[in-house]
């Protein structure tokens, strides 16, 4: 069970808008900024948030974040074919004294 | 460019030990925060362990005790000594560069090097 919980999965159709959702607690989102990564199939991580709503650079502005208590959100608008891929969030947790991921959502643009 | 290239994984039997090397290009090591993040075949993301200057090193409850990650300067290298490895340690490796010498944030990626304990 991962400390940050993520829908398995999402879907949009090209052109759309879709979030993805991660939730924790006051130990993690509650007290710290939440990044989040995109994973294409058989590469590495790629970081495409910072703290919330910081866009990393080279990230296009259809990604956005939002954070509302301990819960944040990621929002990829306009959504193009190359988005497919699977989507992680991560906050550190003081109850751990690490870092914590969330179970990662699989994005798939129809 | 920033680039982090992992070597060193393999396959190796369970209570055996693996070395696992990052070198860094394209900056310098010593100063960044540097981290190793795993993940298991076919599963998501497991952080590992953090290390920055004059910081207690961090590691994961999962392999407290078992890993130890160390890094040399003059080579622009991290390592993750891994100790009495368990069937579920198996994964690939990642290191990962932190945001800035205090922030352990990861912002680049090297692209794994797989580690497989099996008996």
């Amino acid at each position: 069970q991962s400390v940050l919980r993520q829908p398995p999965s999402a879907s949009g159709t090209l052109g759309q808008r879709v979030t993805i959702s991660c939730s924790g607690a006051i130990s993690n989102i509650g007290r710290f900024g939440v990044n989040w990564y995109q994973q294409l199939p058989g590469t590495a991580p790629k970081f495409v948030m910072y703290s919330n709503t910081q866009r990393p650079s080279g990230v296009p502005d259809r990604f956005s974040g939002f954070k509302s208590g301990t819960s944040v959100s990621l929002a990829i608008s306009g959504l193009q074919s190359e988005d497919e891929a699977d989507y992680y969030c991560v906050a550190w947790d003081d109850s751990l004294n690490g870092w914590a991921f969330g179970g990662g959502t699989k994005l798939t643009v129809l | 460019d920033v680039q982090l290239v992992e070597s060193g994984g393999g396959l190796v039997k369970p209570g055996q030990s693996l070395r696992l090397s990052c070198v860094a290009s394209g900056f310098t090591l010593s100063s960044f925060a540097m981290n190793w993040v795993r993940q298991p075949p076919g599963k998501g993301l497991e952080w590992v362990a953090s290390i920055r200057n004059g910081d207690t090193d961090r590691y994961a409850n999962s392999v407290k005790g078992r890993f130890t990650m160390s890094r040399d300067n003059a080579k622009n290298s991290l390592y993750l000594q891994m100790n009495s490895l368990r069937v579920e340690d198996t994964a690939v490796y990642y290191c990962a560069r932190g945001l800035s010498e205090s922030q352990f944030d990861f912002d680049h990626w090297g692209q794994g090097t797989l580690v497989t304990v099996s008996s």
